[in-house]
């Protein structure tokens, strides 16, 4: 079975600087996509960045980009110039054969 | 506009009395899917559907069940709520296997079971 893994509960950054949120993956699949989601406190998830199993160059989207480490099995999202609107937790997910797992979370707060 | 929307958004009910949670999309999407989300364990899939009348398991799928009569709606049905089925809950949909864009999710739905 699939697993992702979130090790940081919480994380601080100061407002305009970069912050990097850890998630791990493991599968036997050689094919599978691995997703970030934001979630602020209204409540609901935000699609942020995708990153496929094949692809070469690591996902890019504004602020947002996936530091993708296949052999090490590490995905970690990193958020340019924080901002405090980015204060939410942020999900990992990994997903093949109509399997999506998520992980546990970490609870970004970007301070002024 | 583009969207998934549940219903209700908060319910409180007790245990053993039957309820459901609608989800409604507009995006002529085939895949639709539901989660639960609990402190300390992100979100864990309880159904799919790929298409219309063709659902499947999740993660989680006891104490649940789904329908998927049209392609726009995926009910889930609690036919005898528990209060460890308190949760707040999502629907899902996407475009079948294009998981390029992500899921769309709905806004939520925050059921407590006393």
């Amino acid at each position: 079975a699939q697993k992702i893994t979130q090790t940081q509960p919480g994380m601080f950054v100061q407002e305009k600087e970069a912050v990097t949120l850890d998630c791990t993956y493991d599968t036997s699949d050689p094919s599978y996509g691995l997703f970030w989601y934001k979630q602020p406190s209204s409540g609901e998830m935000i699609f942020l960045i995708y990153q496929g199993s094949y692809d070469q160059q690591n996902a890019t989207e504004g602020r947002y980009s996936l530091n993708f480490q296949k052999a090490r099995k590490s995905a970690n999202l990193v958020i340019s110039a924080s901002q405090l609107g980015d204060s939410a937790m942020y999900f990992c997910a990994i997903y093949n054969n109509n399997d999506m797992r998520f992980g546990a979370g970490t609870r970004l707060t970007v301070k002024p | 506009e583009a969207q998934v929307t549940q219903n209700p958004r908060y319910l409180i009910t007790v245990t053993g009395k039957k309820l459901t949670v609608t989800c409604s999309q507009n995006m002529n999407h085939e895949y639709m899917s539901w989660y639960r989300q609990d402190p300390g364990l992100g979100l864990r899939q309880i159904y799919y559907s790929m298409n219309v009348e063709v659902t499947d398991k999740g993660d989680v799928p006891e104490g649940y069940k789904v329908s998927r009569k049209e392609k726009r709606n995926f009910p889930l049905i609690l036919e005898s709520p528990s209060p460890n089925q308190t949760s707040l809950y999502f629907c899902a949909s996407s475009l079948g296997r294009s998981w390029l864009y992500g899921q769309f999710f709905g806004p939520g739905t925050r059921l407590t079971v006393l």
